[in-house]
């Protein structure tokens, strides 16, 4: 089993509309847990660190749900400069990270 | 935010040759960095852990002797990939962390490397 799973997508929604996407792990010791966001060659970006009282950052949200080991992400009202790919990333201990494959999201005018 | 430099952006060259890469943290110090490859549409699979002062840990199915790390100093790292084959032909990222107790990863900005 994948140390931390995400769907690939690819999700393509409408500008304006409001998208989510979850990320399950499996390391029930797992200390810390982010979104990172990717564009196509360019290095990983961090979006948000998320918190276990969950954590809004401007049109995104993000939760930890601990006792199923998920992590959600929530974009609203959707940009057409949202569209990447968003990385799941959890933290085991000091050097062990983990990333999720990414899902991709296309925002469409 | 901290800012991770990396260089060369673009690698094109011809097969057995030797190519290095370097990783730098500009603004901070970090004990440990991380070396990825990624393929195409794939998610980074890290190569190895980069220790300053110390032997690199590679993760399994890595070549360490392919894959040459050096973290000399606080604030260098470097991967050469040694001999290189098409194969080798990747997206390749370093990723650094404060030394103290920041857990966030900063991610250079990645070298497109292409072996003809």
């Amino acid at each position: 089993r994948k140390e931390v799973e995400q769907d690939p997508g690819p999700f393509n929604v409408p500008e304006g509309a409001t998208v989510a996407f979850n990320c399950t792990y499996s390391n029930s010791a797992s200390q810390s847990f982010f979104w990172y966001r990717q564009d196509c060659r360019k290095e990983p970006k961090l979006l948000m660190s998320v918190y276990s009282s969950g954590n809004e950052d401007g049109r995104f949200t993000a939760q930890l749900n601990r006792a199923s080991q998920y992590i959600s992400l929530l974009i609203r009202d959707s940009k057409l400069s949202d569209s990447a790919t968003y990385l799941c990333v959890v933290k085991v201990n000091g050097n062990q990270f983990y990333f999720g494959t990414g899902t991709s999201l296309t925002v469409i005018p | 935010g901290a800012v991770v430099s990396q260089h060369p952006s673009w690698v094109i060259c011809k097969s057995g040759t030797s190519v290095k890469i370097e990783c730098r943290s500009l603004d901070f110090q970090a004990t440990t960095m991380f070396w990825y490859r990624q393929f195409p549409k794939q998610s980074l699979m890290l190569m190895a852990t980069s220790n300053e002062g110390s032997k690199a840990t590679y993760e399994q199915g890595v070549e360490k002797d392919k894959f040459l790390i050096n973290h000399a100093s606080l604030t260098l790292s470097t991967l050469t990939v040694t001999s290189a084959h098409p194969e080798d032909s990747s997206f390749y990222i370093c990723s650094a962390k404060r030394t103290a107790s920041n857990e966030k990863l900063f991610f250079g900005s990645g070298t497109q490397l292409s072996v003809l």
